[in-house]
């Protein structure tokens, strides 16, 4: 079975400034999704940002990339230049690629705190 | 292009009752998932569904849950007899049929259910 860990449970950053968040997951599958999703107060999920593992190059969204590392089975989101509505519960999740489609594994996610 | 509905946003049953929730994809997902958030935690997968097909019910209670997906209409989620245990937020989801790379991978997420059993 997939699993995903991430390993803070908190994190604050100032304002404006840079923050990494550390994702590991354990799966036997060689081709994936990985995703981030944000859950701000109002607790709705949006999605960030999206990783295809066939893919080396690391996906980037403005603000937001990621340093995913296969073999290592790492996925870190990197927030630059960070604002107050970055603050959330962050989520990392995997996906096995099947044509048929399949669920959405999460981790225990990290509270993002911005701090003015 | 209308995201993922669901609803009630916030349902308040008694002990014993059963309660119903209700989703509506997005236009052209066939696929949708359910998934549960108690306070304080993550999201816990509970079951995946396709029009009129349980494909993943692994994460669903053995007793007094069911989901459907009919070929008309919206999903929905049934819980009976509920206890104060299942108080929790209720999360659908949708994607297209995933055949090929891209956009098509990606589940959208619903602004969630609230359940308060008292």
């Amino acid at each position: 079975a997939q699993t995903v860990t991430q390993s803070q449970p908190e994190m604050s950053v100032q304002e404006a400034e840079t923050v990494t968040l550390s994702c590991t997951y354990d799966t036997s599958e060689s081709d994936y999704y990985l995703f981030w999703y944000k859950q701000p107060p109002s607790r709705q999920m949006i999605l960030v940002i999206r990783q295809e593992a066939y893919k080396q190059q690391n996906a980037t969204e403005n603000r937001f990339s990621v340093n995913f590392q296969k073999a290592a089975k790492s996925f870190s989101l990197k927030i630059s230049d960070s604002q107050l509505g970055d603050a959330a519960m962050y989520f990392c999740a995997y996906r096995r690629r099947e044509t048929s489609g399949s669920r959405l594994t999460f981790g225990e996610g990290t509270q993002l705190t911005v701090n003015p | 292009n209308a995201g993922v509905m669901q609803n009630p946003r916030h349902l308040v049953r008694r002990r014993g009752q059963e309660a119903r929730l209700r989703c509506s994809p997005m236009k052209g997902h066939s696929h949708v998932y359910w998934y549960r958030q108690l306070p304080e935690e993550g999201l816990k997968f509970m079951v995946y569904l396709q029009k009129e097909n349980i494909i993943d019910e692994s994460g669903m209670p053995k007793e007094r849950f069911s989901a459907e997906f009919p070929k008309e209409g919206p999903s929905i989620l049934r819980i009976q007899q509920v206890v104060r245990g299942d108080s929790a937020a209720y999360f659908c989801a949708s994607s297209p049929q995933s055949l090929y790379r891209g956009s098509g991978n990606t589940i959208y997420f619903g602004e969630g259910s609230w359940l308060t059993v008292v």
